[in-house]
């Protein structure tokens, strides 16, 4: 199972929006409504921010959304503060029941 | 509060065997699926498998089969990951995470560093 294709990075600077994608094929991203993103400051635990693709856990602010059209899921960030400084990854379900992640996007805030 | 706690970091010689721990509270066990993750150093994060608590069952990633065993321990909410045959490719943060509805991953343990050195 290949990794899940996200750019290398994005940035952008306070206040502003960006969108991350992540392309897959029909077997996961595609084909199921299992795709998840996750913020990983180094050093911490990875933090869930979007599941089955477009709905936030309690407690995650609406800045983040999530979206899929085909078989790319994007993670838009809105109002761009410092701390959302970080990596960020897609993960999907796979059709052998196998899960998958994107290979991870550097967000630098400028 | 829902916590998972692992194991503490250890140093495997090449060839041996790493067996990380993962311990729930606050919620039950049998309900939720737990996956493992590892980061190796300065590398994104690799799925590595599941286990279903409540049955035993598991799926793991092709990378790893035949490597790799999860289990449980109902009586102590315990699962655990083996890995067999390690290198130094190996070396690497793994973490357990439980997800609900099987593959949402809301909570997860805090990591522990597994290094493989001679």
């Amino acid at each position: 199972q290949s990794a899940l294709t996200q750019p290398a990075s994005v940035s952008g600077s306070p206040g502003q929006s960006i969108s991350i994608s992540c392309t897959g094929t029909s077997s996961d991203v595609g084909g199921y409504n299992y795709v998840s993103w996750f913020q990983h400051h180094p050093g911490k635990v990875p933090k869930l921010l979007i599941y089955e693709v477009r709905h936030r856990p309690s407690g995650i602010s609406n800045r983040f959304s999530g979206s899929k059209s085909g078989n790319t899921a994007s993670l838009t960030i809105s109002g761009l503060q410092a701390d959302d400084e970080a990596d960020y990854y897609c993960f999907s379900y796979t059709s052998s029941r196998l899960g998958v992640f994107g290979g991870g996007t550097k967000l630098t805030v400028l | 509060q829902v916590q998972l706690v692992q194991s503490r970091a250890e140093v495997k010689k090449p060839g041996a065997s790493m067996k990380v721990s993962c311990k729930a509270s606050g919620y039950t066990f049998t309900d939720y699926y737990i996956h493992w993750v590892r980061q190796a150093p300065g590398q994104g994060l690799e799925w590595m498998g599941w286990i279903n608590p409540k049955s035993g069952g598991t799926n793991y990633a092709q990378k790893f089969q035949g490597r790799v065993t999860m289990t449980r321990d109902t009586s102590i909410n315990t699962t655990y990951m083996e890995l067999s045959r390690l290198t130094s490719d190996d070396t690497a943060v793994y973490f357990c995470a439980r997800a609900f509805s099987a593959w949402n991953c809301d909570s997860w343990g805090q990591g522990s560093l597994v290094s493989v050195s001679s």
